[in-house]
């Protein structure tokens, strides 16, 4: 099983740039989030999606963008990159509550923004 | 707003030694809380999960347990090998149907020989 898969793993922007990172996962997972990890620090929620169509804010949306039209996918858009949103970004999927809630981790994109 | 918080932030101990590593949570209306460990420049990986109704579980050389009323939960690590050196991280999933996952910063553990 592939699980979760993220592209780029690495990418280098200048700032003001805009791009996707992709996420997508083969388990039918209702749920998916993205959450971004800055050094020394916990992961903190950016959006998250209950489903298809249906996607709202976590801690730090500031400067994001997502959309869900499949089950599947989970892009998030970084409009107009800045220095501060260099950091390693975590896509993440589960059941939906009342199933276990269990995380399901992609391995990583690692952004700097020059 | 859920606030985890884990201490200590890092942890050197000698192999062999048994350790525990604390996560605590300030809102006890949790679905259930889940413990990672992080390698440096990867991804996180599961190690255990702990449903609202549990009081712990087991793998291997590892236990988690939670005490929901007192926000608190443990992993025990015995007999720590050179290879458990890594950051442990603790999320909490509120009991709501959003399922928003709540992270601790992790506690960093090295394990000398």
């Amino acid at each position: 099983n592939a699980g979760v898969t993220q592209t780029p793993k690495f990418q280098v922007l200048k700032t003001g740039q805009s791009m996707t990172l992709q996420c997508a996962q083969d388990m039918n997972h209702e749920y998916m989030s993205w959450y971004r990890q800055d050094p020394g620090m916990g992961l903190r929620l950016i959006h998250y999606s209950v489903g298809a169509g249906i996607t709202d804010q976590g801690e730090v949306p500031n400067g994001y963008n997502v959309s869900r039209s499949t089950t599947e996918d989970f892009p998030l858009r970084l409009l107009s990159a800045a220095p501060s949103q260099t950091s390693v970004y975590f896509c993440a999927s589960s059941y939906r509550l009342p199933n276990t809630g269990e995380l399901f981790f992609g391995e990583g994109s690692r952004l700097t923004v020059l | 707003k859920q606030e985890v918080t884990q201490i200590p932030a890092a942890l050197s101990v000698p192999e062999g030694e048994n350790l525990v590593l604390n996560c605590s949570f300030t809102d006890s209306a949790i679905y259930n809380l889940q413990w990672f460990r992080q390698d440096p420049g990867k991804g996180l990986t599961s190690l255990l999960l702990i449903q609202s109704s549990q009081r712990e579980q087991t793998s291997g050389r590892l236990n988690a347990s939670l005490d929901k009323s007192s926000g608190r939960s443990t992993l025990y690590i015995a007999a720590s090998q050179p290879g458990d050196s890594a950051t442990y991280l603790c999320a909490v999933v509120g009991n709501t149907n959003a399922g928003k996952s709540t992270f601790g910063d992790g506690t960093t553990l090295t394990v000398k020989p």
